[in-house]
């Protein structure tokens, strides 16, 4: 079946640096892909939806400078967070469309962030 | 805005158990719902979705049944086995799934021989 793959699954990374995380759609193309943040005992939350070609569409209360977003072909889109902080350390996941067919969403394994 | 509640983890149970994790939702329009399920060190996968009312939405023993009138989806199974071992969570889309969806916190399922 289709598989959406995280790269990394773990990262360590100090304050104040920049930390990119890729998610990529390995046997469909996908014009849409999403990104969502998990703190331990919450819910996944939606962060924002990245579109291929153009910019990402962010949710409310989430800083579009802090993290970027790039969806520069079909198959893959990355989260940069940028100047990292411990209150960003989270479970990144992102998710894909397979729009071939039926808007079928498939999710990457998710990718732990520690910053320390 | 909208939200999903689901019963809080971790739900540890015995083979050949009944299951039934509640979840219950608030939406502004006519919601899609979903449960997925993540087994360790794998991503999310959709178990079951249902798109209208009274709908049944069913997959490996699964089932769950779209309940307007008291905005519930819970997830049942007569009989859970070890490999259900897992954490499953419920979700709503206002947009059938096409769009971001709306999640609970997740239920982490513990089956014991």
């Amino acid at each position: 079946g289709a598989v959406v793959s995280q790269h990394p699954s773990w990262v360590i990374c100090k304050s104040g640096t920049s930390v990119k995380i890729e998610c990529r759609s390995l046997d469909f193309q996908a014009t849409t892909m999403f990104w969502y943040r998990q703190f331990p005992k919450q819910s996944l939350m939606l962060m924002a939806t990245s579109n291929e070609g153009s910019k990402a569409t962010y949710e409310q209360g989430v800083e579009k400078d802090k993290f970027l977003i790039n969806h520069a072909s079909l198959t893959l889109s990355t989260l940069t967070v940028t100047s990292a902080h411990p209150e960003d350390s989270s479970f990144y996941i992102c998710s894909a469309r397979d729009i071939d067919p039926g808007n079928t969403i498939y999710f990457g394994e998710g990718s732990w962030l520690t910053v320390v | 805005g909208d939200s999903v509640t689901q019963m809080e983890g971790p739900v540890t149970l015995s083979e050949e158990a009944c299951l039934t994790i509640n979840c219950t939702y608030t939406a502004t329009g006519y919601p899609s719902l979903f449960w997925y399920v993540q087994y360790p060190g794998e991503g999310l996968q959709l178990l079951l979705k249902a798109t209208k009312a009274d709908d049944k939405g069913s997959n490996k023993g699964f089932e769950a049944t779209y309940r307007k009138e008291t905005t519930s989806f819970h997830l049942e199974k007569g009989s859970v086995q070890v490999s259900d071992s897992a954490v499953y969570f419920c979700a709503l889309s206002d947009r059938g799934g096409a769009d971001g969806l709306t999640f609970g916190k997740g239920t982490h399922l513990i089956i014991q021989p």
